[in-house]
């Protein structure tokens, strides 16, 4: 039969707005996270990461937020860009040993990104 | 700019059929994964490899999966007997050894079983 997908989140904004995207991860073990774009018919690209040690950290245009005490991830897009436009996925990565790269992704978020 | 690169792109099955997506890691990076995507779902975890041995896998990951590295290159996941189900993208990944879990992901490979 036909699959079902999850109905995911969507934020629609205005070329040049800035977008934040928002996450919560579930594993309080979790020590690393990460943002992912994945456009249309292509692999997941990765954005930004943060390690738990920190509660922000920025890059080009983008800024990703840590709060532990509630689990909670955000990545903030400034002056966005129609290519900007993709599905973004926050993921956790436990801490330690053989875990680094056996992600946890979250279900994503649809951006779209109005001339 | 170093990639990872995976063949076939597309690849339709009949239920039953032995497939084998094949994978090329950037090549100084020393930890292989594989991921699959159903359509409209997340993407999941399948498998971990490194130092020419399975480090961790998911329950996905049963015993008709399997993944080896016949050579210095190449990274293959190969479904013995294909169920509908397995239709997905795959996606391989890679990462350079050392205190990071930034992967780099392959474009992926579709697996359509009919």
């Amino acid at each position: 039969g036909e699959s079902v997908g999850l109905h995911l989140p969507t934020l629609s904004v205005q070329e040049g707005d800035n977008s934040i995207i928002n996450c919560a991860y579930s594993n309080s073990a979790s020590d690393y996270f990460i943002w992912y774009k994945q456009e249309s018919g292509k692999g997941p690209q990765f954005i930004i990461d943060i390690r738990s040690n920190m509660d922000k950290r920025q890059g080009q245009r983008v800024t990703v937020l840590l709060n532990k005490t509630v689990k909670h991830l955000s990545l903030q897009i400034a002056a966005t860009q129609p290519g900007d436009s993709a599905v973004y996925f926050c993921a956790e990565n436990l801490a330690g040993g053989t875990s680094y790269g056996k992600l946890t992704f979250g279900q994503g978020t649809i951006l779209t990104v109005h001339p | 700019e170093p990639e990872v690169t995976q063949t076939p792109s597309h690849q339709v099955t009949q239920m039953g059929q032995e497939v084998i997506l094949r994978c090329v890691p950037i090549s100084n990076h020393l930890y292989f994964y594989w991921y699959r995507q159903i359509l409209g779902q997340k993407v999941e975890f399948l498998v971990s490899f490194y130092n020419n041995e399975i480090s961790e896998k998911s329950e996905i990951f049963d015993d008709q999966f399997s993944v080896e590295r016949p050579d210095g290159s190449n990274f293959t996941l190969k479904i013995r007997s294909t169920k509908l189900e397995d239709s997905a993208m795959y996606f391989c990944a890679s990462r350079i050894s050392g205190y990071t879990g930034e992967l780099f992901f392959g474009e992926g490979s579709r697996l359509t079983v009919l």
